[in-house]
């Protein structure tokens, strides 16, 4: 059974430009949520996915979009990148069998913003 | 923002020697999470406590809940180097995990 996986690893951008980060949840899940980790800190939420509707979004900018897909797969978009945009970027799952209590993360896409 | 804050940022101990972390949140929650995270990499759910639990163990690990301090704590018993990472407390607001928050985690470092 396959677990949250992520692509692409990592990534490098200039600043200005637009990346698409990629998210297969784990088998049976169907809500997708989005998380921000800057070098030393705890992750931030980004948003979450569910229906392929955003249902709940956390303090980040318009910059930041997504996408669900009918297979609960997830993109987040980053438009006009920033050098502060730089971290690692989490896609967690969650399952309506615990609630969606509990959430199983990916290993994350680091991008780097020079 | 983030909503739990851990205590101590950094903690190194010895092989078999027990490991305590603190949290601390300012608003109400339905639950309070602790996840692990090595190298950087993807965090691994440890253990969830709900607002109306005071204590929960789980292998090694012993959590404890005080709603009335907004506060709790993770005890790793043994510990083993492998144990190395660093360890975060979430929030959950709503008990639908729709919108986790984090604290800026404890780094464990065990000395074989």
């Amino acid at each position: 059974d396959a677990g949250v996986t992520q692509s692409p690893t990592h990534l490098i951008k200039t600043r200005g430009q637009q990346v698409t980060l990629r998210c297969s949840p784990k088998s049976g899940h169907d809500t997708v949520s989005w998380y921000q980790q800057a070098l030393g800190q705890g992750p931030q939420f980004i948003f979450q996915y569910y229906e392929e509707e955003e249902r709940q979004r956390g303090n980040f900018p318009d910059r930041f979009s997504g996408h669900q897909f009918p297979n609960y797969s997830s993109e987040l978009n980053v438009n006009a990148l920033l050098l502060g945009d730089s971290a690692l970027y989490l896609c967690a799952s969650s399952s309506p069998w615990d609630g969606y209590e509990k959430l199983f993360f990916g290993s994350g896409t680091q991008l780097s913003v020079l | 923002s983030q909503q739990g804050e851990e205590d101590p940022q950094a903690l190194s101990i010895q092989e078999g020697e027990n490991a305590t972390m603190n949290c601390s949140y300012k608003t109400s929650i339905n639950n309070l999470q602790w996840y692990r995270q090595n190298s950087g990499r993807g965090l691994v759910h440890l253990i969830l406590i709900r607002s109306n639990e005071r204590e929960k163990h789980s292998g090694r690990l012993r959590v404890t809940l005080d709603t009335s301090k907004k506060s709790s704590s993770l005890l790793i018993t043994a510990s083993r180097a492998a144990d190395t990472a660093s360890y975060f407390c979430a929030t959950d607001r709503n008990n639908a995990g729709n919108m986790l928050t984090f604290g800026g985690g404890t780094r464990l470092m065990v000395k074989p």
